[in-house]
């Protein structure tokens, strides 16, 4: 089985202090992991995956398989990164996709 | 434009009618899935498909049904054995496992 936990369902913030929403997860094989992100009114989309070790919009994201972990962090936070956080997890053979609960993210001014 | 279009974008049914909710891609994309997404219980899977003519449960399966006749296309029956079926509905469609997932804009559903 495979499951996706966002220990955090809010998360606050002021501009320009560093920010990190937590994500483990439960798989036997090797994982894929990702962080999608829903801005108000838009649709969900990927933020960035652990196979691209890359940042994007100043966030990044390390896969940390001793602690079954992919948190995401950036140094400092934006009024624009306020938005829904999904960790998501793809493992096996299969294509099945699995989404944590979410961390509501917002950075106040 | 390519993307995945989820229609209607609201749907009202009475109680114990079966609705159908509809999800068609033109990304060529493998892979189609359905979630439904609950206030605080985020993303939760309902059905997925890896190729035509072939679909998983996912973990919330009981009273959905779904097809996949074409690759483009991925429908959501909701019947009337879903206990709760008042909920958001999102579509969503990727290439390959472990490439980036493509999502509609949703489908709201509301049962009275």
């Amino acid at each position: 089985a495979q499951r996706v936990t966002q220990p955090e369902k809010l998360l606050s913030v002021f501009k320009g202090a560093p920010v990190e929403l937590k994500c483990n997860y439960s798989y036997s094989g090797s994982p894929e992991l990702f962080w999608y992100v829903q801005y108000s009114r838009q649709r969900l989309q990927l933020l960035l995956r652990h196979i691209s070790r890359e940042s994007i919009k100043g966030f990044t994201a390390d896969l940390n398989k001793g602690e079954t972990s992919f948190h995401l962090k950036k140094p400092f936070a934006q009024e624009e990164d306020s938005a829904m956080y999904y960790c998501a997890l793809s493992g096996g053979s299969n294509y099945k996709l699995t989404f944590g609960k979410g961390t509501l993210l917002t950075v106040n001014p | 434009d390519g993307g995945i279009t989820q229609s209607p974008k609201y749907l009202f049914r009475k109680e114990g009618q079966n609705v159908t909710l509809s999800c068609e891609q033109n990304l060529n994309h493998d892979a189609m899935y359905w979630y439904r997404q609950d206030p605080g219980q985020g993303l939760r899977l309902i059905y997925y498909s890896q190729i035509v003519n072939d679909f998983q449960k996912g973990d919330i399966a009981e009273g959905y049904s779904v097809s996949r006749e074409k690759k483009e296309s991925f429908p959501l029956t909701v019947t009337s054995a879903q206990k709760n079926p008042t909920a958001f509905y999102l579509c969503a469609s990727s290439q390959v496992r472990g490439t980036e997932a493509f999502f509609g804009q949703g489908t709201r559903l509301t049962v009275v």
